[in-house]
């Protein structure tokens, strides 16, 4: 088992629609948890980080965290061509020393 | 832009070779970790520093080694190159411990190594 899971996609969904990313881990002494965005040939831009149980909103985005069920998920409304990308989700533990594990990554189109 | 900076951009080197990749965090985070990313891949965690000590390791050989210095920058040393260390190597800075909100990681642009 993967220590940070996520589909692979691609995740095809119309301008205008939501698109929800998921994300399982298997650390159970993780604390904090993020959502990055990548473009091709660009670095990890962060999106989000949520640290409690329950939902954190910050604009068009909205990320989801149930630490019973090790499950996190990244919503974006009103889905954009821009939005295009991969999304990162990364999970920080200090479980055996302090580390970050990222998914591999959900590849993201959204049709204009 | 993070104001996360990292050098070279790119690199070539062959197989056995030694690098060293820079990097320089964004002024007052004592955290820095570097990854490795394949093409395709999510980034992997090589390892943390707080404060000039690793405290923090991924899965990689003892060739793979680091330094942080009291200036906020910091080194990713990788000796005995192989054709499989070809990838994007990115540092992240943050200002605090893992499980604070001020633990959010900021990457610079990256240093793609490509091994012959």
């Amino acid at each position: 088992q993967k220590e940070v899971e996520q589909n692979s996609g691609p995740l095809s969904v119309p301008e205008g629609a939501i698109a929800s990313l998921n994300c399982t881990y298997s650390d159970r002494g993780s604390q904090s948890f993020f959502w990055y965005r990548q473009y091709s040939g660009k670095s990890p831009e962060l999106i989000m980080s949520i640290y409690s149980n329950g939902d954190k909103e910050d604009g068009r985005f909205t990320a989801q965290l149930n630490k019973a069920s090790q499950y996190v998920s990244l919503l974006i409304r009103d889905s954009q061509p821009s939005d295009s990308a991969t999304y990162l989700c990364a999970v920080r533990s200090n479980t055996g020393g302090f580390k970050t594990i990222f998914g591999a990554g959900t590849r993201l189109f959204v049709k204009a | 832009e993070t104001g996360v900076t990292q050098s070279p951009t790119h690199l070539i080197k062959t197989r056995g070779q030694q690098v060293t990749l820079r990097c320089s965090s964004q002024s007052g985070h004592n955290t820095v970790s570097w990854y490795q990313q394949a093409l395709g891949q999510g980034p992997q965690f090589i390892f943390q520093y707080y404060r000039e000590e690793e405290n923090g390791r991924g899965n990689f050989p003892p060739r793979f080694s680091g330094l942080q210095f009291p200036n906020y920058s910091s080194e990713l040393n990788v000796n005995a190159l192989e054709l499989d260390d070809s990838a994007l190597y990115l540092c992240a800075s943050s200002l605090g411990p893992a499980g604070t909100s001020t633990d959010t990681q900021y990457f610079g642009p990256g240093t793609r190594l490509t091994v012959l």
